[in-house]
């Protein structure tokens, strides 16, 4: 099985703009979850996506938002970047049930200046 | 709160040997699941092992194995015959079930050398 695939690896953006990241989960997977590495605060979770709903969201602002499409594919979206947003971006994909563990993709590096 | 601690940032250890990464979290749940990631240069985050707070039994997975104690809050992860390719960060973990926020400790990077 292919493992869960996040497009761009790498990108770019000036302070203002707005950015969509791609996460394409583990076949038969329809949980999506996000998550934002930084050096300084670390793994934080900022949402979860199930069937194409919202289950559950971090606290992060409403600049950072996702969907969720019938294939299980996943976009995160943020708009109005700051510097703060540059980061290390981790989708994560499971089966869904209640003991299902996450897995990982090689993440989207965002740097903002 | 949820929290996670890693109370050691940095470890090496010799290639053969064993080295145990320490980890303590604070949850008011009686049932949830615990995680160990590694994360290489890569970057992409590997399961290691994983354990379910209701079961007694240590989880073990070929070389890796936990030491869980419940009471205690504390999930330690031994490395047995240490390789180089065991290097990376060590990311120790738990939610409530699939679809919650993993709670992510901040890490130990391990380092392995020959």
């Amino acid at each position: 099985k292919a493992g869960v695939t996040q497009t761009p690896r790498y990108l770019i953006k000036t302070r203002g703009q707005q950015v969509t990241l791609s996460c394409s989960p583990i076949s038969g997977h329809r949980s999506v979850s996000w998550y934002q590495q930084t050096p300084g605060q670390g793994l934080q979770f900022l949402f979860e996506y199930f069937s194409e709903t919202q289950r559950n969201k971090g606290n992060f602002p409403g600049r950072f938002s996702g969907r969720q499409f019938s294939n299980s594919r996943s976009e995160m979206n943020v708009s109005t970047l700051e510097l703060g947003d540059s980061a290390l971006y981790l989708c994560a994909s499971s089966a869904g049930g209640r003991d299902s563990p996450l897995h990982f993709g090689n993440g989207t590096r965002l740097t903002v200046t | 709160a949820q929290t996670v601690t890693q109370s050691q940032p940095e470890m090496s250890v010799q290639e053969a040997e064993t080295v145990t990464l320490s980890c303590t979290y604070d949850t008011s749940e009686s049932d949830y699941y615990l995680f160990w990631y590694k994360q290489p240069p890569s970057r992409q985050m590997i399961l290691v092992i994983r354990q379910e707070a209701y079961k007694q039994q240590n989880a073990t997975e070929n070389r890796f194995s936990v030491n869980f104690q419940k009471a205690a809050k504390s999930f330690s992860l031994k490395i047995s015959d240490s390789q180089l390719g065991d290097a990376a960060m060590y990311f120790c973990a738990y939610h409530v079930r699939a679809g919650t926020a993993l709670i992510f400790g901040k890490g130990t990077t391990l380092s392995v050398s020959s």
